[in-house]
């Protein structure tokens, strides 16, 4: 059984750029949520992805959105990147969805993001 | 609002010494309760949940009851080692919910 993955694990990118993150949930997952984690915080809830649909979301801006693919891997993208962007953009997946007592979430390694 | 309150860190410990990480939540309901550990580089790990008043949670020789009436998860480890040195964040997940709410993390480092 394979974990959760992401790529890149690193990134540099300059501001006002556009960045896609990448997740593959684990095998048999197919609920996938994002966090951001900034230096020395604890991660924060962007939004999650049901069924290739948005369930549930954070207080993130609009430039941040994603995607979920039929194989429920899924994408963050953001635009119009600001400095404070910078993170550790963690993926996590679960099994489960709306309003089902999901199960525990599991997270991939991370993509560091710069924004210089 | 809901929320996590972690002891602050840093923690530095001796090799074997008793570990105690406070952890107290704010949350409607009854809320589950993770311990979530994250090695230097590396992504979270789920160390140990409970999901009940009562419940204890264990793993790796890490502890947690949830005290529903002192509203704390509290991470408790009889002798440490160097390789449990890492940061530990305390989280919830409401009933229904989609996300988990994290702490702000505490660093743990043991030395020999």
């Amino acid at each position: 059984e394979t974990g959760v993955t992401q790529s890149p694990t690193h990134l540099i990118k300059t501001r006002g750029q556009q960045v896609t993150l990448r997740c593959s949930s684990q095998s048999g997952h197919n609920t996938v949520s994002w966090y951001q984690q900034a230096l020395g915080q604890g991660p924060q809830f962007i939004f999650q992805y049901y069924r290739e649909e948005e369930n549930g979301r954070g207080n993130f801006p609009p430039r941040f959105s994603g995607l979920q693919f039929p194989n429920y891997s899924s994408e963050l993208n953001v635009n119009a990147l600001e400095l404070d962007d910078s993170a550790l953009y963690l993926c996590a997946s679960s099994r489960g969805g709306a309003g089902s007592n999901q199960e525990t979430q599991y997270f991939g390694p991370g993509t560091r993001l710069l924004v210089l | 609002g809901d929320s996590v309150t972690q002891m602050e860190g840093p923690v530095t410990l001796s090799e074997e010494a008793f570990l105690t990480i406070n952890c107290t939540y704010t949350a409607t309901g009854y809320p589950s309760l993770f311990w979530y550990v994250q090695y230097p580089g590396e992504g979270l790990q789920l160390l140990l949940k409970a999901t009940k008043a009562d419940d204890k949670g264990s793993n790796k020789g890490f502890e947690a009851t949830y005290r529903k009436e002192t509203t704390s998860f509290h991470l408790e480890k009889g002798s440490v080692q160097v390789s449990d040195s890492a940061v530990y964040f305390c989280a919830l997940r409401k009933p229904g919910a989609n996300n988990l709410f994290f702490g702000t993390g505490t660093r743990l480092t043991v030395i020999p």
